[in-house]
């Protein structure tokens, strides 16, 4: 069954580092987003991405976060400088459609120390 | 904002009973409501729909019901079974967005 996969599974970075978080969508799909998951909290919507821009984005995701699909199939989330209170876990997710269901990945756990 | 409350947020069940999770949503335009299982460590994973021209659907144990006047649905999973422990998230969606808005989570252990 296909599905949805992220790199790292889990990351350990100094504070004010910047670091990127890799994803591979669906192959068929053409709708991909971030959520994130503080330890013991809900799921929180970051930004929704098609045709190689972003289509929505929350109030979680600043200027300090960006988004990129830089060669067709992987998809990225970058973290400029990172604090303390970036420290979740980060999912990857791709949908066929908008509209559509949403598939997740396993997440990369992102400790900022 | 839009908002999705859940209760409870922790429930223990005997093998073999049923598990009952509700969900309450804010905005009257949210037409989808999926249902998505969390075990320890992985990414959520979606276990059954359902959108508002539906008041009900069913997979096999796994039921979701909705009730659109009171902005209300509901997991329902019968004949729990030890693998059914796990984190379940509700979320819902309108029509003019794309992103889903979770729930707070249920953890539901079942007892063997």
């Amino acid at each position: 069954e296909p599905e949805v996969t992220q790199t790292p599974s889990h990351q350990v970075t100094q504070m004010g580092q910047e670091v990127i978080l890799r994803c591979v969508p669906i192959s068929n799909h053409l709708y991909f987003y971030w959520y994130r998951q503080i330890l013991g909290q809900k799921v929180e919507f970051l930004v929704s991405f098609y045709n190689n821009e972003i289509s929505e984005k929350s109030e979680i995701f600043d200027d300090q976060f960006s988004v990129e699909r830089p060669d067709g199939s992987n998809f990225t989330l970058k973290i400029r400088s990172t604090k303390l209170e970036d420290s979740a876990m980060y999912f990857c997710a791709s949908s066929v459609r908008e509209g559509n269901t949403i598939y997740f990945g396993e997440g990369s756990w992102l400790t900022v120390v | 904002g839009e908002n999705v409350e859940q209760h409870p947020s922790t429930l223990s069940v005997q093998e073999g009973d049923s598990a009952v999770i509700k969900c309450t949503y804010s905005d009257s335009a949210s037409n989808y409501f999926p249902w998505y299982k969390q075990e320890l460590g992985k990414g959520p994973q979606l276990i059954i729909d359902i959108r508002s021209n539906v008041g009900e659907k069913k997979d096999q144990r796994i039921a979701v019901t909705l009730n659109k006047t009171a902005k209300h649905f509901s997991l329902h999973i019968t004949e729990t079974q030890p693998e059914d422990s796990a984190v379940y998230f509700c979320a819902s969606r309108t029509g003019n967005t794309d992103k889903l808005i979770f729930g707070t989570g249920t953890r539901l252990q079942v007892f063997p």
